[in-house]
């Protein structure tokens, strides 16, 4: 059982250009979400799905898009890549959006846009 | 805005005991998680609070007081492998977690 995996490991990435980063569990967890850390930072919240279908905003929306088709996957679109989004992204689920469950996070994926 | 402070860096002594502050305003309080991660890995769970007092668990234990907005993770006989950042979370009104920046922690021989 791998648990979250993340695609790509590492990507560089001209400005202007499309992305999608890839993210699966296989865990049947409802709850998915994606986060950015950035040093000093931490980790702030791009988007999240309570449960398939649904997808909805978090801290840091602007520039990316999410979608849910299924359980298991929560792909993470930058339409035009811009450098402010050089980061290391993670996903994480957690097995419903409630306050005391536990998110389970991804390997991450380094991106540095050019 | 949630604002979620730690420090930023603590070194300390192999066998030693470490204790990382977080303080926390958040609109709202549903749980305090702590999380541990190694650098250029995934963090993972170590503890979550949501009632007053203390949790232990091996050579971690995490505090917290509400009333306060305070908590703490203390790491007792420290180990070379626990070299490590650890971030305080806080799940609050929007039942989302907020991230603080991070503590690193270096733990010399």
């Amino acid at each position: 059982i791998a648990g979250i995996t993340q695609a790509p490991t590492s990507q560089i990435l001209a400005a202007g250009r499309r992305m999608t980063l890839r993210c699966t569990q296989d865990m049947r967890h409802n709850a998915m979400y994606w986060y950015r850390q950035d040093l000093g930072l931490g980790l702030r919240l791009i988007h999240y799905s309570n449960t398939a279908g649904t997808t909805g905003k978090g801290e840091v929306p602007d520039g990316y898009s999410v979608s849910r088709a299924n359980t298991d996957d929560f792909p993470l679109t930058l339409a035009s890549a811009v450098p402010s989004q050089t980061s290391v992204y993670f996903c994480a689920s957690s097995e419903t959006a409630g306050s005391s469950d536990t998110q389970y996070f991804g390997p991450g994926t380094r991106l540095t846009v050019l | 805005g949630q604002n979620i402070d730690q420090p930023t860096e603590m070194t300390a002594t192999e066998g030693a005991i470490v204790q990382i502050n977080c303080t926390y305003q958040t609109s709202g309080f549903n749980g305090l998680f702590w999380y541990q991660q190694h650098a250029g890995e995934a963090p993972t769970f170590l503890s979550y609070n949501v009632l007053d007092g203390l949790e232990e668990k091996g050579r971690f234990s995490s505090f917290l007081s509400r009333s306060k907005g305070y908590s703490y993770l203390l790491l007792k006989e420290l180990q070379m492998k626990d070299s490590a950042s650890y971030l305080c979370a806080v799940n609050s009104n929007d039942y989302k977690l907020s991230f603080g920046a991070g503590t690193t922690v270096t733990v010399r021989a």
